[in-house]
């Protein structure tokens, strides 16, 4: 059974630091890529990264480029996303998305990890 | 950026009876290996995201026959043939032809 279970989110400052793990069970983690999506409460979903299996091929939304930092460690079968400078709008609940094979979209979601950015 | 518009925002639909969505992207989703690569996911209430439709009509493992994508270039639509109570949820058109990848703004499907 594929699992993600996200971990990591909390309630921190603006212009404060906080790391999303991913730890994913299931599946054979390096033959697939990865994404972290995220949703503001009660508003839609926003891509924000993804990673391909060895690391090779990132990219990342204009809003959090150059301060989020998404990563992957296949010997532990987890991914991460580093998030640096963090701002109100970054507040939402933030998920780790199995890229489906071979092909452009998501197949699996973990249940997601809420980050909250206030003062 | 590729702009993804569906519509309608919100459909009362009545149980049993079809129902519709539309998706519009601001340019062609057609890949440069040919592919198609727009999707439909379905969210209900408190839940993940969960893949419905992928590569406009390819429906995932264990999706009912009842839903169905069509569509070519910057229009697509997700049909539901009867719709049942288990589909009160958000659905989203998902681009990922380009990055950066991008989603519709959700259209609600709930019970008259």
């Amino acid at each position: 059974e594929v699992q993600l279970v996200e971990s990591g989110g909390g309630l921190v400052q603006p212009g404060e630091s906080l790391r999303l793990s991913c730890v994913v069970s299931g599946f054979i983690f390096s033959d697939y890529s990865m994404n972290w999506v995220r949703q503001a409460p009660g508003k839609g979903l926003e891509w924000v990264s993804h990673i391909n299996g060895r690391s090779a091929n990132i990219h990342y939304a204009d809003s959090v480029e150059g301060r989020f930092t998404i990563s992957r460690d296949n010997a532990k079968n987890s991914l991460y996303l580093q998030m640096n400078s963090l701002r109100a709008e970054d507040t939402a609940v933030y998920y780790c998305a199995r890229d489906l094979r071979d092909n452009y979209s998501i197949d699996y979601w973990g249940q997601g990890t809420l980050v909250t950015v206030s003062s | 950026d590729i702009v993804m518009t569906q519509t309608p925002i919100s459909s009362p639909v009545t149980l049993g009876q079809p129902a519709s969505i539309s998706c519009s992207s601001s340019e062609s989703l057609v890949h440069s290996d040919g592919n198609t690569y727009l999707s439909w996911l379905q969210q209900r209430p408190g839940q993940p995201p969960r893949l419905l439709i992928y590569k406009t009509s390819n429906r995932f493992s264990g999706v009912p026959d009842r839903f169905s994508g069509s569509g070519a270039g910057t229009d697509f639509t997700l049909k539901i043939s009867r719709v049942e109570t288990e589909d009160v949820a958000v659905y989203y058109c998902m681009q990922a032809t380009q990055f950066p990848w991008t989603f519709g703004q959700g259209t609600k499907v709930e019970i008259k």
